[in-house]
Order: structure tokens, then C-alpha cells, then sequence
């Protein structure tokens, strides 16, 4: 059963500190996301990579930054994390193509509550 | 710019059919989504239909797509609790953006 697995359901974090959220597929997939969701917002497009070591802004990238450094993995970082970043974050995965007729595969999602 | 709308929210009673609406705006999408995500999870991808289809069915799930009003929906017929949830449509923008643009989502109440 392919997956995107993301390293943590639930965290709280305080004001301030350096997050990072770690997301894995094993489905070699080239391009990988990150969203964020919010109520009535739908989801968010924070960074996005077409591949390794390669790094695109979203629509939201401001007070994140993301790294990738082998293809199966890549990193959401909170610099210094804000109580506005209290949001549910998802990781996706895709082949080329936006995955045709399997499009994106997601993650569960990590929680996120900044204090 | 890409956008996909979709209504809030849809309440049904158990048993009955659902119509999920959705509409986009690029006319060369060439795939288009319906993801479900339960409470708290991540989405699922139920079902895609490629643009030279009109419609797909895939046992309680049809998805009918009317190209010319660029309007996409998803019938669930004979819907169970199980069956609430958020659905997201998506297009796959292969032009300016290569990537799915998601809609909003609608969330769907089932009734006992």
C-alpha cells in the first residue's frame, strides 16, 4: 500500500520555537507538497518541490521554508513558530503530471497548536 | 487566475441521494478530482474523470462533467453515515501551473 507518511498526528509548540515537520513517501515520486488547512479556507499551498534540493513558494510561503535533500523526503520548517500558525498541515506526493489519474496522495496530517 | 468553487456545506438523510457541485474555470484541464477527507485525516483521492469523458461511474459514485459550463458534480447515491465527510474537487492546470488546484471543499451531513 503506497504512502505519505508525516512524522507526528498531534504537536504543540510554544511561541518562538524552531518546528519542523517531516513527511515521507515511498512511492518515488518526484514532486511533493505542503499544505495547510484551515476552516472555510480550504487548503493552503505553503511550498512545493519538483524535485530534490528544488524548492517552490506556494501561495502562503511567509514564515516557513522547506527542505529537501532526498526525493522521498521533505521538511516544512517553522523559523520561529506563531500562534497563527495553529493550523492542520498536510504533506502530498505526486508523479509527473499532477499523478493523471492518481493524483496527489496525502498524508494524515499533523495537528499543529502553538502556545 | 485557476479557481474552483464549491458550496459549504450539504445536509441529506440517510438513505437518499447527494449532489456535490463543483466549478472550475480552466477549460484545458485535462483530469479532474473528487477527494473525501473524514475528520481528522488526511484527503483520499474516491474517484478522477479525464476531460474527454462525460461521465464515470464507479459503484455508488457518479461523477458527471459538463465541459461546457466548465461544472463538475459527484452523486453519491444511497448515502450512509459513513459517507459524511468534506469533498474536494480539484483540476490538474498541466498550463500555467502544473499543479491540482483544489476547491474549497463541501462538507456533507448525513442524517440518521
Amino acid at each position: 500500500d503506497v504512502k505519505v507518511t508525516q512524522s507526528s498526528r498531534y504537536l504543540v509548540k510554544r511561541t518562538g520555537e524552531k518546528v519542523f515537520l517531516e513527511c515521507v513517501q515511498d512511492m518515488d515520486h518526484e514532486n511533493m507538497f505542503w499544505y495547510r488547512q484551515d476552516p472555510g479556507l480550504g487548503l493552503r499551498l505553503i511550498y512545493f518541490s519538483y524535485d530534490v534540493k528544488m524548492k517552490e513558494k506556494g501561495d502562503i510561503p511567509e514564515g516557513y521554508s522547506v527542505s529537501r535533500e532526498k526525493k522521498e523526503r521533505f521538511s516544512l520548517i517553522l523559523e520561529s513558530a506563531s500562534t497563527n500558525q495553529t493550523s492542520m498541515y498536510l504533506c502530498a506526493s505526486s508523479g509527473v503530471g499532477g499523478g493523471r489519474g492518481n493524483g496527489y496522495t496525502f498524508g494524515s496530517g499533523t495537528r499543529l497548536t502553538v502556545v | 487566475g485557476e479557481d474552483v468553487e464549491q458550496s459549504l456545506f450539504l445536509s441529506v438523510r440517510e438513505g437518499d441521494s447527494s449532489v456535490i457541485n463543483c466549478t472550475y474555470t480552466d477549460s484545458s484541464s485535462t483530469y479532474l478530482y473528487w477527494y473525501k477527507q473524514e475528520p481528522g485525516a488526511g484527503l483520499q483521492l474516491l474517484t478522477y474523470i479525464f476531460s474527454n469523458m462525460d461521465m464515470k461511474q464507479d459503484q455508488r459514485l457518479t461523477v458527471l462533467l459538463n465541459k461546457k459550463d466548465k461544472h463538475l458534480s459527484l452523486r453519491i447515491a444511497d448515502t450512509q453515515t459513513g459517507d459524511s465527510a468534506i469533498y474536494f474537487c480539484a483540476e490538474y492546470d498541466g498550463g500555467a501551473t502544473n499543479k491540482l488546484i483544489f476547491g474549497t471543499g463541501t462538507l456533507l451531513a448525513v442524517q440518521p
